[in-house]
């Protein structure tokens, strides 16, 4: 399917353990992001890659870890999940280029609601 | 730092009256400015963005917005609310020069609730 997917959807694990989100879009933008969403804090960006194999810290950043081998995939992974990272999170991706300036709108995927217990 | 800030954390509306979610930002130079909404246990959709140019700037599902540079605003306006329109919006600035890449700074989002 077209669009940006992420999975799971919900997951419920336990302090300490180590935690892997997936997002793959198939519009082969150059841009890709990670949010958490936390009730009265908006979103906020944890990390972004402007492409394969280039990532930049985001806001909130401590207690995370991406990759970027392939443009279409974006992987989030909490080395050692913590309660504080219990957050709806969602992937996002964009394109480099307009024509005539510009940028270009985020397009979001359905976010994985994580549970830290 | 750039910022983006959401003024009322709830607007409520009667179905066919004219509604306004408000947003400002602060950020170095002149921004480009955008609009989300975000229906119960989706992600969030685009709904407009100003770039340069026509102050008032249309979108998806009837939504305009209005940039005010000396007020430093991008209210979210629409003529006539509709039921449907209940959600949480997100305002969000990408700051310009490109040092900054493609992020955005989301604000803290407005729950827009239409009555009937």
């Amino acid at each position: 399917d077209a669009g940006i997917t992420q999975s799971p959807r919900y997951k419920i694990t336990e302090t300490g353990r180590q935690v892997t989100l997936m997002c793959h879009q198939t519009w082969s933008h150059s841009y890709m992001f990670w949010y958490r969403q936390d009730l009265g804090h908006g979103l906020r960006l944890i990390y972004y890659s402007a492409a394969a194999d280039i990532t930049d810290k985001g806001e909130v950043p401590d207690g995370y870890v991406v990759s970027r081998s392939k443009t279409e995939n974006f992987p989030l992974t909490l080395e050692s999940a913590t309660r504080s990272q219990t957050s709806v999170y969602f992937c996002a991706s964009s394109g480099s280029y307009v024509a005539g300036g510009g940028v270009n709108e985020q397009f979001f995927g359905p976010g994985t609601r994580l549970t830290v217990l | 730092a750039q910022s983006v800030a959401q003024p009322e954390d709830q607007v409520n509306v009667a179905e066919g009256n004219p509604l306004t979610v408000k947003c400002t930002y602060s950020v170095s130079g002149n921004p480009y400015l955008f609009w989300y909404v975000q229906y119960p246990n989706r992600g969030l959709q685009f709904l407009l963005k100003y770039i340069t140019g026509d102050n008032l700037v249309k979108g998806s599902y009837g939504f305009e917005a209005e940039f005010n540079k000396s007020q430093t605003s991008f209210h979210l306006k629409k003529p006539s609310a509709l039921v449907s329109d209940s959600a949480l919006y997100f305002c969000a600035v990408r700051p310009i020069p490109m040092e900054y890449g493609n992020k955005l700074v989301f604000g803290a989002g407005t729950i827009l609730r239409v009555k009937s």
